[in-house]
């Protein structure tokens, strides 16, 4: 079945240290690739995104991302995080071989910092 | 430049009423979708809007309607509202394959 799996629930890290978040999704077709951050009660912001070309794309607010066509993965990363880091981070695919261009979202992961 | 904008912020309603929910556009987008998310989940895509005409719709009943005006923006309706309908629900505007998301409206069913 299609589907976009994050594999971590929550992940705590110490501030200062470096993150990373698995997605790993299932298409025949290598869909769009998309990170978005959500605080708290509010709406989802876009970090990063892929469509084509370079595999490794850099996003806002210090993320990056690599996407591996072999391991079917477009892990979310950052090499020092912030407090103000700690949110729920939801990897999401557009299926390219769909008309429209809707959303398929994993089940987040919470992040949690910790000083 | 404003974001994309949806009204009201809360709502708390009993069940089997009627609900209408707002979404205004990023200024330039053409298409509006919509997503309900339950406390911890992932947003599920409920439909989207482009050309005042429904375009995709996810797996959602027909209790879930809703409508595009020729300004952009847009309104979910739920009827025969359950208990299992209270969630965020979120409206996002694109056009091209980036969505842009609003703050979201938080339906309380009692």
């Amino acid at each position: 079945a299609q589907s976009v799996t994050q594999p971590d629930i929550h992940i705590t890290v110490s501030e200062g240290a470096s993150l990373e978040l698995r997605c790993n999704y299932s298409y025949g077709a290598t869909p769009y690739l998309f990170w978005y951050v959500q605080s708290p009660g509010q709406g989802l912001q876009l970090l990063l995104k892929y469509f084509s070309g370079d595999t490794l794309v850099q996003g806002i607010k210090g993320f990056e991302a690599e996407f591996k066509r072999s391991q079917s993965s477009f892990n979310l990363r950052k090499p020092s995080v912030h407090w103000s880091d700690a949110a729920e981070y939801f990897c999401a695919v557009v299926p390219v071989m769909e008309y429209g261009n809707k959303l398929v979202f994993g089940a987040g992961t919470i992040l949690r910092v910790k000083s | 430049d404003a974001g994309v904008t949806q009204s009201p912020t809360h709502l708390i309603k009993t069940r089997g009423q009627q609900v209408t929910l707002r979404c205004s556009p990023k200024s330039g987008h053409d298409t509006v979708s919509w997503y309900q998310q339950a406390l911890g989940q992932g947003p599920q895509f409920i439909f989207q809007y482009y050309e005042e005409e429904e375009r995709q719709r996810g797996n959602f009943p027909d209790r879930f309607s809703g409508h595009q005006f020729p300004n952009y923006s847009s309104e979910l309706n739920v009827n025969a509202l359950l208990l299992g309908d209270s969630a965020l629900y979120l409206c996002a505007s694109s056009n091209s394959y980036e969505q842009y998301f609003g703050p979201g409206t938080r339906l309380t069913v009692t």
